[in-house]
C-alpha cells in the first residue's frame, strides 16, 4: 500500500518560490505509478498542476500550461521523494496543495497524500 | 484544454434515496473518465476509473457509465457516508482536467 507525505512551508511571501516534497512509502518512485500535484484553493475544485514519471533512467515531466512558466517538478529516486517548486508565487496560488501517485502518465491517481495547506502573503 | 462541467452543482436528498451526477466533457474522451469522492478536511479517494471500473473497496451501490462526451455517477442507495463532494477526471488529454464538483448534502 502506497503512502504519500507532503512536507514543506505553510506560509511563503508573494513573488517568492513555493517549494513542497513529496516523500513515498510502500513502493518506488521509479516504479509504474505516474507522481502528481493537484491543488485546491480554499473552498474551490481541484487543479492538476503537473506528474512526473519514469520510465528506466529516463523521467518524463507533464505540466498544466497555465503554470508551465512558473513550475518545476522533480524526482530524487534515493530519497524516493518528488518535488513542486512554483516561482513568483500570488495569493491566487493559496491553496491545499496534493501529492498524488496513479498508473500510467495520463493518470487516475489512487493514491494521496493528506494535503499541505499552503498560503500566500507577505 | 478539455472542460468538464458537472451537474448540478448542489443535490440535495435523504439517505436511502438515489443520486444521479453527471459529467460532461468539451470533446469525446472516450472512456477516459473517472470519479472522485471529497469529504471536508480529506483528501480525494479515487472511485470509478475509465467510466465504470470501480476502484479496490468501493462498495457495489457506486457505479458510472458514459462514453464520448456524457459520463453518470450513479449512487442507488445513499447512506450517511456518501454525502460529500464528488469530482470527475479526464485523462484522454493533457493536461488533466477536474470538473468543478457536485455537493451531495443531507435534505
Amino acid at each position: 500500500q502506497l503512502q504519500l507525505q507532503e512536507s514543506g512551508p505553510g506560509l511563503v511571501k508573494p513573488s517568492e518560490t513555493l517549494s513542497l516534497t513529496c516523500t513515498v512509502s510502500g513502493g518506488s518512485i521509479s516504479s509504474s505509478y505516474s507522481w502528481g500535484w493537484i491543488r485546491q484553493p480554499p473552498g474551490k475544485g481541484l487543479e492538476w498542476i503537473g506528474s512526473i514519471s519514469y520510465g528506466g533512467s529516463t523521467y518524463y515531466t507533464y505540466y498544466n500550461p497555465s503554470l508551465k512558466s512558473r513550475l518545476t517538478i522533480s524526482g530524487d529516486t534515493s530519497k524516493n521523494q518528488f518535488s513542486l517548486k512554483l516561482s513568483s508565487v500570488t495569493a491566487a496560488d493559496t491553496a491545499v496543495y496534493y501529492c498524488a501517485g496513479g498508473l500510467g502518465e495520463l493518470a487516475f491517481y489512487h493514491y494521496w497524500g493528506q494535503g499541505t495547506l499552503v498560503t500566500v502573503s507577505s | 484544454e478539455i472542460v468538464l462541467t458537472q451537474s448540478p452543482a448542489t443535490l440535495s436528498l435523504s439517505p436511502g434515496e438515489g443520486a444521479t451526477l453527471s459529467c460532461r466533457a468539451s470533446q469525446s474522451i472516450s472512456r477516459y473518465l473517472v470519479w472522485y469522492q471529497q469529504k471536508p478536511g480529506q483528501a480525494p479517494r479515487l472511485l470509478i476509473s475509465d467510466a465504470s471500473n470501480r476502484a479496490t473497496g468501493i462498495p457495489a451501490r457506486f457505479s458510472g457509465s458514459g462514453s464520448g462526451t456524457d459520463f453518470t455517477l450513479t449512487i442507488s442507495s445513499l447512506e450517511p457516508g456518501d454525502f460529500a463532494v464528488y469530482y470527475c477526471q479526464q485523462r484522454s488529454n493533457w493536461p488533466l482536467t477536474f470538473g468543478g464538483g457536485t455537493k451531495v448534502e443531507i435534505k
